[in-house]
């Protein structure tokens, strides 16, 4: 089946420690995306790729890293430099310009 | 960024009942997206509108794309217990990126 992959379902982590979350799609899309979701509230882009080898900051970028080396994975690293990296994550891709952005079932991180 | 009140926050659905709710911008947009999310899942689109004063339906749900294209409102006909969860209106700005409101809670009566 196509879809989004995203792993682990749940990750704890200790303070101070950079912690990478996957997110992997079959479904021969472009672009892919990071949001970040706390309770009760929307979504918020961390970063976006168009393409392959390149990607652009959201609105909430500062603490996080990312990569696309391969069309099919985006991973998003948190670092120590997020303040409040406790949150729902959420990876999306979609294909040509028009296409709605398809969701992966989120990563919920906990720092402790 | 853009910003996209949604409204209201939260309501309470019986068996039967339609409900609706909406979603406003201060600027323009010629692409709102509704999303319907699950506990502890990503959001599953719903229903795209793509023309101002479109209206479109997906079952029971049924969204228009204001003729403003400041605006949008998303109705639920006949509700069922399935209906709870938190529903999203977005809107598609340069790069495909989506902004996305506030959220509507609909919990059941209890």
């Amino acid at each position: 089946d196509g879809g989004i992959t995203q792993s682990p379902k749940y990750l704890f982590r200790k303070e101070g420690q950079n912690v990478t979350l996957s997110c992997e799609q079959n479904l021969n899309h472009d672009a892919m995306y990071w949001y970040r979701q706390d309770p009760g509230q929307g979504l918020r882009l961390i970063y976006y790729s168009q393409i392959v080898n390149d990607f652009q900051k959201g609105d909430i970028a500062e603490g996080y890293s990312v990569s696309r080396e391969k069309k099919e994975s985006f991973p998003l690293t948190v670092t120590s430099a997020q303040k409040n990296p406790t949150a729902f994550y959420l990876c999306a891709s979609s294909g040509d310009y028009n296409s709605p952005l398809h969701f992966g079932n989120g990563t919920r991180l906990t720092v402790t | 960024g853009q910003q996209l009140n949604q409204s209201p926050q939260s309501m309470f659905i019986q068996e039967g009942e339609d409900v609706s709710m909406n979603c406003t911008s201060s600027s323009i947009f010629n692409t709102w997206l509704w999303y319907k999310q699950d506990p502890g899942e990503g959001p599953v689109l719903l229903i795209a509108l793509y023309k101002a004063g479109e209206l479109t339906s997906n079952g029971r749900l049924t969204a228009q794309f204001g003729i403003t294209r400041k605006d949008s409102f998303l109705n639920i006909s006949a509700s069922i217990p399935s209906d709870v969860g938190i529903y999203f209106c977005a809107v598609k700005a340069a790069g495909n990126k989506l902004t996305f409101g506030g959220g509507t809670r609909v919990l059941v009566k209890p």
